[in-house]
């Protein structure tokens, strides 16, 4: 079991620039979720997707940013047109079924630093 | 919406002293499950301990946790701070979804 994979690990982008975070979920796993991760906010939800369904986007920024799961084995989060203010660490995670006692797995996280 | 709010910053504290780290939450459901997740650097998040059940006393790798729906609340406690205890935690409440509060620096000094 390799847990929840994400690349890349790092992506520097300019001002403007497009950036796709990828995620591939731990196999069996039909939950994926979406954080973002600052020293200030901590861990703020973005989305989430059950069974490849998205359940709640409540947390995406709505202009710019968008996620997709086009199969069970994985998700993106596209961000458009980024900002300096989008620098931050983007996990990824996911569950089992997605029910509330579960825990999440997560991954290492990609770093985005847009310059 | 759910909120979930922690100690803030960061705690400082030195080893052998007890640990608590507060965590409060607001949800409109009446049974979410509460959690504690610890990130140590360059790591992700892990579960540390979870519960359900009000009133009940939890524990895991020393920690411990109870949770009180009166009081909305599940601070973490350790008895006896280690070093390698310095890390990221995370109070998070499921009702629908997972809301994490903003995250407790600990840093235990030798």
């Amino acid at each position: 079991n390799a847990g929840v994979i994400q690349t890349p690990r790092h992506k520097v982008t300019g001002k403007g620039q497009e950036a796709t975070l990828w995620c591939e979920p731990i196999s069996g796993h039909s939950a994926v979720f979406w954080y973002r991760q600052t020293i200030v906010q901590g861990l703020e939800f973005l989305t989430y997707f059950r069974n490849q369904a998205p359940i709640d986007d409540s947390g995406m920024p709505k202009e710019r940013f968008s996620a997709q799961m086009p199969n069970q084995s994985h998700s993106t989060l596209k961000i458009q047109s980024t900002q300096p203010q989008d620098s931050a660490v983007y996990l990824c995670a996911s569950s089992l079924d997605g029910d509330s006692n579960e825990r999440l797995f997560f991954g290492h996280g990609t770093k985005l630093s847009v310059l | 919406g759910d909120s979930v709010t922690q100690t803030e910053g960061l705690v400082t504290l030195t080893e052998g002293l007890p640990v608590m780290l507060n965590c409060t939450y607001q949800t409109i459901y009446s049974n979410p499950f509460l959690f504690w997740y610890v990130q140590h650097l360059n790591e992700s998040p892990r579960l540390l301990l979870k519960s359900f059940t009000d009133n009940k006393r939890t524990e895991h790798q020393g920690f411990h946790a109870t949770l009180h729906k009166s009081s909305s609340s599940f601070h973490l406690q350790k008895s006896s701070a280690q070093l390698s205890d310095s890390a990221l935690y995370y109070c998070a409440e499921n009702a629908y979804k997972v809301i994490f509060g903003k995250g407790t620096h600990l840093h235990v000094l030798p």
